[in-house]
C-alpha cells in the first residue's frame, strides 16, 4: 500500500501571500490530521477531518483552514502568511483512533 | 494547561547499551500513549502504543512502560545500534474515538559506535 503523500515537498512564499498544501492519505483511511512542526514548539495539532467533516481543531488562528474531499484527500490553507508560519507541515492519516501514519511533510518557508 | 515533557537535551549512549527515554506529563489523563521515531526532514514513524490500563509493552528491542500514577512513560531500546539514532517523540491521546494527539518536543538519541 502506498503511504501518505504530501505535495509540494518544499515551498517558498512571501509575507501576506496564501498557500495551499495537499495530502493524500493511505487508501481506505478516512481520518486525516494536520500538524505544524517548528524547532521551538515541536509538533502542534492543527485539525482533524473525518468523512469531509472537521472533528477536532487545535489552537491556531482562523488564517489556518482545511477541508477534506469525498476521496479523503485533504488540503490545508494558510492565508496572509507571516514569518512565524515557516515550519514543516505534516499530514497524518489513520484507520483507527490510536495509530497515525505520517507523510513526509511540506517544508514552508515564509520570507 | 496540559504539558508533556521529554528530555530536551540529546542523549548519547554507546552502541550495545540500553537507551532509556523519559516522557512526563501533567494536567492530562490520557487514554493511551504513543512513541514515534523521527529522522531529520521526515515525518514521524509510529513505534508503539500503550493504553492507560497497561503497564508494559514490548516489540522486538523496544519496551515501553506506562505509570499513570507517576504520570510517566519510559521508552527503552535494548542493544542499541547507530541506526537507532533519531529523535523520539511521545504523544498522548484522548478517548472518544477522535484523533487528537498531543506531542512532546522529543528527545534526540545518538548511538555512538
Amino acid at each position: 500500500k502506498a503511504g501518505v503523500t504530501q505535495t509540494p515537498r518544499y515551498l517558498i512564499k512571501t509575507r501576506g501571500q496564501q498557500v495551499t498544501l495537499s495530502c493524500s492519505p493511505i487508501s481506505g483511511h478516512r481520518s486525516v490530521s494536520w500538524y505544524q512542526q517548528t524547532p521551538g514548539q515541536g509538533l502542534q495539532f492543527l485539525f482533524e477531518y473525518f468523512s469531509e467533516t472537521q472533528r477536532n481543531k487545535g489552537n491556531f488562528p482562523g488564517r489556518f483552514s482545511g477541508r477534506q474531499f469525498s476521496n479523503s484527500r485533504s488540503e490545508m490553507n494558510v492565508s496572509t502568511l507571516e514569518l512565524g508560519d515557516s515550519a514543516l507541515y505534516l499530514c497524518a492519516s489513520s484507520l483507527s483512533a490510536d495509530t497515525q501514519y505520517f507523510g513526509p511533510g511540506t517544508r514552508l518557508t515564509v520570507l | 494547561s496540559q504539558k508533556i515533557e521529554q528530555n530536551s537535551e540529546a542523549l548519547n549512549i554507546q552502541e550495545g547499551k540500553t537507551a532509556t527515554l523519559t516522557c512526563n506529563y501533567t494536567n492530562y489523563s490520557p487514554a493511551y500513549l504513543q512513541w514515534y521515531r523521527q529522522d531529520p526532514g521526515r515525518g514521524p514513524v509510529f513505534l508503539l502504543l500503550i493504553r492507560e490500563n497497561e503497564k508494559e509493552k514490548r516489540k522486538e528491542r523496544l519496551k515501553v512502560t506506562f505509570d499513570t500514577t507517576l504520570k510517566q512513560s519510559l521508552f527503552h531500546i535494548t542493544a542499541s545500534q547507530p541506526a537507532d539514532s533519531a529523535t523520539y517523540l511521545c504523544a498522548l491521546g484522548n478517548s472518544g474515538g477522535y484523533q487528537k494527539v498531543t506531542f512532546g518536543t522529543g528527545t534526540k538519541l545518538q548511538v555512538i559506535p
